[in-house]
């Protein structure tokens, strides 16, 4: 069974600049989450879909960030424009369901912003 | 809220070593706890979870019970590998939509 796969795995942009990342998650998962994890911490839940809808994006910053997953399987994310602070790995994961169900997570794309 | 907390790493060990790292929470309702750990260069993977109080997840060698009582979910091994180096994290879940993860805890095992 393919894992979920993540690209690109390295990134490095000036500040101001846009970036987007991508991410195909395990065939058949509903639940795909985005999460930030800044270096020294835990990851932190930036947006979740259960299929094509999103059920939580309260800790997304939304002025600069945007999240789409047409048809309910590949999502991609955007950073527009980026911050110093954006720097850290962006991770994607999968889950069948929600809640209590195991997550599946991708290889995550490191950003530095410069 | 619902938080997890960790102990600091890094923790360093020798070769067949005890592990403890421990990991308290708060939250509310009855949640679901899970350990990730993280390899050099890889992203996160289930280790073990338990869903309900007394459970004891189990995976590798390694083992979590969940105390209630205790709001505590502390991971043991008995004899560590260097093969174990990693990044370990507690989470949980109390059936909403969000998994709250602690900052981890780097393990470091020298031969």
């Amino acid at each position: 069974e393919a894992g979920v796969a993540q690209s690109p795995r390295y990134k490095i942009i000036e500040k101001r600049q846009s970036v987007a990342f991508w991410c195909n998650p395990i065939s058949g998962h509903a639940t795909l989450y985005w999460y930030q994890q800044i270096l020294g911490q835990g990851p932190k839940l930036l947006i979740q879909f259960q299929n094509n809808g999103v059920v939580d994006d309260s800790q997304l910053p939304k002025d600069r960030f945007s999240a789409e997953r047409l048809k309910g399987v590949d999502s991609t994310l955007k950073i527009q424009p980026a911050k110093l602070e954006d720097s850290a790995v962006y991770l994607c994961a999968s889950s069948e369901g929600q809640a209590h169900y195991e997550q599946y997570f991708g290889p995550g794309t490191r950003l530095t912003v410069t | 809220g619902n938080s997890v907390t960790q102990m600091e790493g890094p923790v360093t060990l020798s070769e067949e070593a005890f592990l403890t790292i421990n990991c308290t929470y708060t939250a509310t309702g009855y949640p679901s706890l899970f350990w990730y750990v993280q390899y050099p260069g890889e992203g996160l993977q289930l280790l073990l979870k338990a869903t309900k109080a007394d459970d004891k997840g189990s995976n590798k060698g390694f083992e979590a019970t969940y105390r209630k009582e205790t709001t505590s979910f502390h991971l043991e091994k008995g004899s560590v590998q260097v093969s174990d180096s990693a990044v370990y994290f507690c989470a949980l879940n109390t059936g909403g939509f969000k998994t709250i993860f602690g900052a981890g805890t780097r393990l470091f095992v020298k031969a």
